[in-house]
C-alpha cells in the first residue's frame, strides 16, 4: 500500500507568488520523519526541509516552510516567492522504522512537477 | 569536498549480463540506500545498510544484492539484469538513518542511468 501520496503530479505558480505542494502520508510508527527534496532537470536529489514528528513547530528553511498537520497526516510544502529557478520535480518522503533488524527505510511519494512563469 | 560519487553514470547492458554499479561516500556515513526512479513512483528503496556487514532490504530488492565491506563502498550488484530493471539509480548516505536526529538528511548520488536490452 502507497503510503506518501503526492495527488498533485503537476502545478503552475506565478514568479513570486506562493505554492503549497500537497503531502499526505501513512504510518502506524508514532516516530518518524518526513522529508522534501528537490529533483532539477539536471537528475541531482536536493533536499530541502526536515520535520520530525515529535516536532512541536513546522520546520522552515529560508523560503521553504513545511506545514505539518499530525492529526491528518499531512506534511505540505509551502514555497514563497516562487522563482523560476523553483521550476523540478519536488519529492515528499518519509523515514519509518526501525524494522525487524533495527533499520530503517525511508518511502518516496510520486513526485510534483512545478512550473513557474514567468 | 563531500560527495557521494556513482559509476558508471550511464551504462547500457544486454539481459542477463552481471554489472555492478559502484557507490562511495568520503563522509564517513554509516547509513547507506539504494534507490531507483521510476516514472510516476517517484524513488522506491532497494536495499539499505546501517552500517558495515549490516544490510537490510527495502521495498524492492528483488533482482538485486548489495555488500558493505567497508564503511565507504556500498556496490549495487544485478547478478543477471533484465529489461524492467531499466531505471534511474540512486545511492545516498547519511551520518545516522534519515531523520533520526535534527539534522540527518541523506546526501544523494548524482545516479546512473541503466538500460537493459
Amino acid at each position: 500500500a502507497q503510503k506518501i501520496t503526492q495527488t498533485q503530479p503537476g502545478m503552475f505558480v506565478q514568479e513570486k507568488e506562493a505554492v503549497t505542494l500537497d503531502c499526505t502520508y501513512d504510518t502506524s510508527d508514532p516516530s518518524y520523519g518526513l522529508f522534501w527534496y528537490k529533483q532539477p532537470s539536471s537528475g541531482e536529489m536536493i533536499f530541502l526541509i526536515y520535520q520530525g514528528s515529535y516536532d512541536q513547530q513546522n520546520a522552515t528553511e529560508g523560503r521553504y516552510s513545511l506545514n505539518f498537520q499530525k492529526a491528518r497526516k499531512s506534511a505540505n510544502l509551502v514555497i514563497s516567492a516562487s522563482q523560476l529557478g523553483d521550476s523540478a520535480m519536488y519529492f515528499c518522503a518519509m523515514r519509518e522504522g526501525p524494522g525487524y533488524t533495527g533499520g530503517f527505510k525511508t518511502i518516496f511519494g510520486a513526485g510534483t512537477r512545478l512550473f513557474v512563469k514567468a | 569536498e563531500a560527495q557521494v560519487t556513482q559509476n558508471p553514470r550511464y551504462l547500457i547492458t544486454v539481459t542477463g549480463k552481471k554489472l555492478t554499479v559502484t557507490c562511495s561516500q568520503n563522509m564517513n556515513h554509516e547509513y547507506m540506500s539504494w534507490y531507483r526512479q521510476d516514472p510516476g513512483l517517484g524513488l522506491r528503496q532497494i536495499y539499505y545498510s546501517m552500517n558495515v556487514e549490516a544490510t537490510d532490504k527495502g521495498d524492492v530488492p528483488e533482482g538485486y544484492k548489495v555488500s558493505r565491506k567497508e564503511k565507504r563502498n556500498f556496490p549495487l550488484i544485478l547478478e543477471s539484469p533484465s529489461p524492467n530493471q531499466t531505471s534511474l539509480y540512486f545511492c545516498a548516505s547519511s551520518n545516522h538513518p534519515p531523520g533520526t536526529s535534527d539534522t540527518d538528511t541523506q546526501y544523494f548520488g548524482p545516479g546512473t542511468r541503466l538500460t537493459v536490452l
